[in-house]
């Protein structure tokens, strides 16, 4: 059974950083694209980061780029989300999510997210 | 960037009937289009992908269809379990973009 366990959210302060993780457990997580998708209360979906195979293929969102680092240790079949700079608009539910396949266009398996709250 | 415009945004129906929803693209996404059912405090779930697909485990009652910039989520009858908000999402170009999603509530 796939299973994506997110983790380190929490209340922060303007300006300030986290670093999320997601643990994968139950398919081969060095053979799978992943990414990082938030939605802030009450609203719709938005997809922040894309990570390849390897940690050279990373792709961004305007609204994250330069701030947010994306990163995957396949040795730990883990994902992470390194966020510095964060603002209140950064305000949402993190979750990881797994690409169906090589094509790179949509995600087959979700996890239950992790609240980041920027706030003073 | 490539935006997806969702109609109806709320939609009321009863269980039994036929849902019809909508997702149009900006420019043309030829059939890279899913769909999602995101359930109150639930993850997302993905239905279809390829804009007509439907993922594993999936009740045939949902279909998809479209190409280009025109896209269509049918559910044929709808159970009380279906109840919820849908997104559609393109990654045919960067960035991955969703819709804004329609909610779909009993009426």
């Amino acid at each position: 059974e796939v299973r994506l366990l997110e983790s380190g959210g929490g209340l922060v302060q303007p300006g300030g950083s986290l670093r999320l993780s997601c643990a994968a457990s139950g398919f081969t997580f060095s053979t799978y694209a992943m990414a990082w998708v938030r939605q802030a209360p009450g609203k719709g979906l938005e997809w922040i980061s894309s990570i390849g195979l390897s940690a050279g293929n990373t792709y961004y969102a305007d609204s994250v780029k330069g701030r947010f680092t994306i990163s995957r240790d396949n040795s730990k079949n883990t994902l992470y989300l390194q966020m510095n700079g964060l603002r209140a608009e950064d305000t949402a539910k993190y979750y990881c999510a797994k690409y169906l396949d090589g094509s790179g266009s949509k995600f087959d398996y979700w996890g239950q997210g992790t609240l980041v709250t920027v706030s003073s | 960037e490539i935006v997806l415009t969702q109609s109806p945004a709320t939609l009321s129906l009863s269980p039994g009937e036929r849902a019809t929803l909508s997702c149009r693209a900006s420019q043309s996404i030829s059939s890279q289009l899913a769909w999602y059912q995101q359930k109150p405090g639930q993850a997302p779930r993905l239905l279809i992908y390829d804009a007509s697909n439907r993922a594993t485990g999936i009740p045939a009652r949902f279909s998809g269809s479209g190409s280009g910039t025109d896209f269509t989520l049918t559910i044929s009858s709808l159970e009380p379990e279906d109840f919820a908000v849908f997104y559609c999402q393109q990654r045919s170009n960067w960035p991955v973009t969703f819709g804004q999603g329609t909610r779909l509530e009993i009426k």
